[in-house]
């Protein structure tokens, strides 16, 4: 069975910098995907970033970027250029090519500071 | 484009009433999934249904039933409600090997 672990439950960061949120994936299968989610204190799900197993290059949408490091297992989101509205809980998810449901990792609340 | 809509957006139900959550979606997506969502804790899969008239469970499916009623809507029912299913409830789509997952707006579920 797959297993998402988010060690960060919170996390802070000064506006302007860059911010890293870790994730751990655990697996037997070959091929997955992986995704990040944005949930603002409104409660919605927001699609951020998704990253194939198969994937040669790091996934990169906007200042939303992927750190895949596939021996060590973890998907870890970059933030870069933090701003006020990044502050919310975020959330990494896996898919088993095969598999249409989602797994997610507990989440890791980012507070961003002025 | 409206994407995947739920109603109600908050309910409050005494222990015992049944009551259904309705979830539709306009993105032509074949997979459609029911989530839930504990304080603390990330989202987990209640049933999902990969195409029209097919449903499978996920990891907590006790307690609810689901209806794939046609592509557009997949509803969750709570036959009989107790205290443990006090939650936010998410109702998302997906194309069948899509990269995203879509989420509704959620509905917030309180059961005295």
């Amino acid at each position: 069975a797959q297993k998402i672990t988010q060690t960060q439950p919170g996390m802070f960061v000064q506006e302007k910098e860059a911010v890293t949120l870790d994730c751990t994936y655990d697996t037997s299968d070959p091929s997955y995907g992986l995704f990040w989610y944005k949930q603002p204190s409104s409660g919605e799900m927001i699609f951020l970033i998704y990253q194939g197993s198969y994937d040669q290059q790091n996934a990169t949408e906007g200042r939303y970027s992927l750190n895949f490091q596939k021996a060590r297992k973890s998907a870890n989101l970059v933030i870069s250029a933090s701003q006020l509205g990044d502050s919310a809980m975020y959330f990494c998810a896996m898919r088993l090519t095969g598999r249409r449901a989602l797994t997610f990792g507990s989440g890791t609340r980012l507070q961003v500071q002025p | 484009n409206a994407g995947v809509t739920q109603t109600p957006k908050f309910q409050v139900l005494k222990t015992g009433q049944s009551m259904t959550l309705q979830c539709a979606q306009d993105m032509n997506h074949n997979s459609m999934y029911w989530y839930r969502q504990d304080p603390g804790m990330g989202l987990r899969l209640i049933y999902y249904s990969a195409s029209e008239g097919t449903t499978d469970k996920g990891e907590v499916p006790n307690g609810y039933n689901v209806s794939r009623l046609n592509k557009r809507e997949f509803s969750l029912r709570l036959e009989s409600a107790a205290p443990s299913q006090t939650s936010v409830y998410f109702c998302a789509s997906s194309i069948a090997s899509g990269r995203a997952t879509y989420f509704g707006p959620g509905t917030r579920l309180t059961v005295l």
